[in-house]
């Protein structure tokens, strides 16, 4: 499986932008790029996945390289409720399951 | 609630015990999984279900032993377990992959496993 690159942690001040880097450098044409985060205590839940093009969600919004060895996940304006571990994941139809690697540890404070 | 449920939330059990680990989904998915995650670890995929038929083991001991009944129903029994086996147990489920779609998978809220 092609692996991702994310720092360990950031932090964020409450309403404002916050833009999480994933590095993909060994991605393969038919590799989705996947965001997952974690809440303290619950299961993952899904964030947003796109191929080439950025994509626009009620959550987020995702930004791909032209050269798609980089995205960026970006929220738009950060509560609280978004301090989370998120998780950048490469996905493709030859996979049976997502592989989930350490992910960024985002805190948000007010 | 994601639609995905698991009993019990927590679980405490002994060396010696057998117990099982419950995962129900009423989203329509024909894909079920079971992930770990220890302590400050990422996730670990350890089984992987596809239309009730079991298509991933990944290297999981003996002592884990899943059971997919039918495609809205995934159990993980457990026996003779270790204290390293301690470790929130999650479930999920989703649509199989297939040509031109690229499903999501929706996670229940795990069980936390301590073994004593």
């Amino acid at each position: 499986d092609a692996k991702t690159t994310q720092p360990n942690s950031m932090e964020s001040n409450e309403e404002e932008p916050v833009h999480l880097p994933c590095n993909h450098s060994t991605i393969s044409g038919t590799d989705y790029i996947h965001w997952y985060r974690q809440l303290p205590s619950q299961g993952p839940e899904y964030v947003i996945h796109g191929l080439t093009s950025n994509v626009n969600n009620r959550m987020a919004s995702l930004a791909i390289a032209e050269d798609r060895k980089s995205s960026t996940l970006i929220l738009h304006r950060a509560t609280l409720r978004d301090a989370a571990v998120y998780y950048c994941i490469l996905f493709n139809q030859a996979g049976t399951a997502l592989i989930f690697g350490k992910g960024t540890t985002l805190s948000v404070s007010s | 609630e994601t639609g995905v449920t698991q009993t019990p939330r927590h679980l405490v059990m002994g060396m010696t015990n057998k117990k099982s680990l419950k995962c129900e989904q009423h989203l329509g998915h024909n894909a079920m999984y079971w992930y770990k995650q220890s302590a400050k670890k990422p996730l670990e995929l350890m089984f992987v279900y596809s239309l009730e038929e079991r298509v991933e083991n990944n290297s999981v001991p003996s002592r884990f032993s899943p059971e997919c009944p039918n495609s809205s129903h995934l159990f993980l029994h457990l026996h003779t377990l270790q204290p390293e086996d301690s470790a929130l147990y999650l479930c999920a489920s989703s649509q199989p992959p297939s040509r031109g779609s690229n499903e999501k998978l929706f996670f229940g809220s795990g069980t936390q496993l301590s073994v004593l």
